[in-house]
């Protein structure tokens, strides 16, 4: 149980243009869902925390404007990096986690994206 | 100095062989995940730790709360536990390591 969906699992774009990730719980539903950005050789590095039905909160450094992220229903949350540049190419990956799931969490396959 | 501290960075080891890797933390937590990340990318959790000790197959994962420390262990090694293997803290926010990159050759 408690298994997220992330896709595209890659995807390459061309500079400025805005390309949109999901991630979908497929079993629970996702009270809480967290956004990471992973650069090569180095750990994950928290985006953004959304709750479901209201903004995300994002951690000193990130855009806001950049990534935006829609939590707009317990299954999905949506990541859009709007206006891509080649230094937005990363990993980026989703964890959900649900009421009675204590501090546990689930992650998402993660989605590389290059931007040429 | 990072709140999470993981050793060694990297490890190649022969297939058999027990292996540890070590998590130190600075900060008060709730909880310690061992998570694992393949080549491709995916993580997948591999433990929850509050206290004490989780085992599940070949890997224990043990922690020290007073000593503020976590070992994963993996009993007879195998070439498909070759991955990277992170140390995460829940606080107030999240902390992880730097990750620990895992060889096991055949």
């Amino acid at each position: 149980g408690a298994v997220v969906s992330q896709h595209p699992s890659w995807v390459i774009c061309k500079s400025g243009t805005s390309v949109k990730i999901e991630c979908r719980s497929l079993d629970f539903q996702a009270t809480t869902m967290f956004w990471y950005r992973q650069f090569p050789k180095q750990s994950l590095m928290l985006m953004a925390t959304s709750n479901e039905g209201s903004k995300a909160t994002y951690e000193q450094g990130v855009e806001k404007d950049k990534f935006l992220i829609n939590h707009a229903s317990l299954t999905l949350s949506t990541l859009t990096v709007t206006s891509a540049h080649p230094e937005d190419s990363s990993f980026y990956i989703c964890s959900a986690s649900y009421a009675g799931m204590g501090d546990g969490y689930t992650f998402g396959s993660g989605t590389r994206l290059t931007v040429v | 100095k990072n709140e999470v501290e993981q050793s060694p960075q990297n490890l190649t080891a022969q297939e058999g062989e027990f292996i540890t890797i070590n998590c130190s933390y600075s900060v008060g937590i709730s909880a310690l995940h061992w998570l694992q990340q393949h080549p491709g990318g995916g993580i997948v959790s591999l433990f929850m730790l509050s206290s004490g000790k989780k085992k599940h197959g070949r890997l224990i994962a043990t922690i020290n709360i007073q000593e503020k420390h976590s070992s994963l262990h993996i009993t007879a090694s195998h070439p498909r536990d070759s991955a990277v293997y992170i140390c995460a803290a829940v606080g107030n926010q999240f902390y992880f390591g730097t990750g620990t990159s895992l060889t096991v050759i055949p």
